[in-house]
Parts: C-alpha cells; sequence; structure tokens
C-alpha cells in the first residue's frame, strides 16, 4: 500500500544547532501537513502544504512542499529544548485518506 | 473555548471483549478523525466521520467501526479484541471536512487488551 516514509526516525543534536527531518511519498499528495508530539502529548498541528514547491516559514522552522508533491521537508534552525519531540508529517493522497510518516524523535542535547 | 475531548483515559480488556470509546470534537467542528498510535508505528488513519457519515476508512478489518452522533461527537467500537490492538486511540476534529483542514488532536484513550 501507499507509503509515506520519514527520516531519520531519531536526531540527536547539540542545543543551538540545526535540524532536519524528511517526507518521502510513494505517491503524489494533494496536500502535506505537519506535527508535533510532545512526550507525553498528542499531535498538535504546525502547518499545512498545499502548492507544488510551496515554502513556508514559523519563526526558526521552515516548512517545503516538493516540485513533484511527494516529499516534503521541515527544518529548525538553532534548535531549543523547547524543541523536543516527535515531528510527524501527514500527506493525503488521491483517495482522501490521511498516511501520516512514523515519525521523526527530536532530542536536544543542553 | 474546550479542545477535543475523549474518554475514558485508560481502558482495560480481555482478548475477545468489545472496546467503546468516545470523542466530542470541538464546538463548529463537523468533521471527526480517528486514530491508532501504537509503538513504533506512528499513527494509523482508521475512520473519518463528517456529517454524520463515515467518509472513508484506513487499512482496518471491519471488526474497528463507529459512528457520529448529531451533536457531531463519536463513537469507535472495536469488536472481538486482540492482543494487538493495545494502543493509544487519538480522536481529532476539524472544521474543514476532509482532509484538508487542520485536525485537532484530543488527548487520546489508551487501550490495554490482556
Amino acid at each position: 500500500g501507499q507509503q509515506v516514509m520519514q527520516i531519520p526516525q531519531y536526531q540527536h543534536v547539540q542545543e543551538g544547532e540545526d535540524f532536519t527531518t524528511y517526507c518521502n511519498s510513494s505517491t503524489t499528495l494533494s496536500n502535506i501537513q505537519w506535527y508535533k508530539q510532545r512526550p507525553g502529548g498528542h499531535p498538535v498541528f504546525l502547518i499545512q502544504l498545499v502548492k507544488s514547491g510551496e515554502v513556508k516559514k514559523q519563526k526558526r522552522l521552515t516548512f517545503q512542499f516538493g516540485e513533484a508533491k511527494k516529499n516534503s521537508s521541515l527544518h529548525i534552525t538553532a534548535t531549543q529544548t523547547t524543541d523536543v519531540g516527535t515531528y510527524f508529517c501527514a500527506g493525503t493522497n488521491r483517495d482522501d485518506k490521511i498516511i501520516f510518516g512514523k515519525g521523526t524523535r527530536l532530542h536536544i542535547l543542553p | 473555548e474546550a479542545g477535543v475531548t475523549q474518554s475514558p483515559t485508560h481502558l482495560i480488556k480481555t482478548r475477545g471483549q468489545q472496546a467503546t470509546l468516545r470523542c466530542s470534537p470541538i464546538s463548529g467542528h463537523t468533521s471527526v478523525y480517528w486514530y491508532q498510535q501504537a509503538l513504533g508505528l506512528g499513527l494509523q488513519f482508521l475512520l473519518w466521520y463528517d456529517e454524520g457519515e463515515e467518509r472513508n476508512r484506513g487499512n482496518f478489518p471491519p471488526r474497528f467501526s463507529g459512528r457520529q452522533f448529531p451533536n457531531y461527537s463519536s463513537e469507535l467500537n472495536v469488536n472481538a479484541l486482540e492482543l494487538e490492538d493495545s494502543a493509544l486511540y487519538l480522536c481529532a476534529s476539524s472544521f474543514v471536512g476532509g482532509a484538508r483542514g487542520e485536525q485537532f488532536f484530543g488527548p487520546g484513550t489508551r487501550l490495554t487488551v490482556l
């Protein structure tokens, strides 16, 4: 079946370093959403990308949607301890089904 | 404004039993989604309800079912429980129908099957 692969599974970074997580779909997506889940918490919506090649920024976070609408990335500049958590991408396929990546767990080393 | 609420917080059942999980969406939201979050598997899409009807379902067997009530609250039923059904079940609601709007998640129900 259709998959959304997300890498890396885990990432340890020193506080102040940058962090990037990538999502790749086997088929074209109509949109992609990004969520953050803090340890013990529930997913919280970050952003939605719809257009091919779209780039959106939220303070230190930069989100990209690929030209073919099959891949996406989330980049965090100068990580802080508050960035700790698991970042999920969620793609919507042409059957209107939502497929979540398995997430990237970010650990920040002080 | 109250967020998405789910009950119960925890549920312990034995294999073969039935489980019922409940979700109340944010006021004004008409779409409700159910997800299963098992360890190491991320979020798996289960069901989507909108305006009282099932609009879509993920790749789960028919023993996973549910419904949406006139007040837009929703119920997830899992029949003939199996050990591998143990997971966190998350409900989310959105204002825009379909998989195109921001989803607001509830705290989840932790189901343990013994």
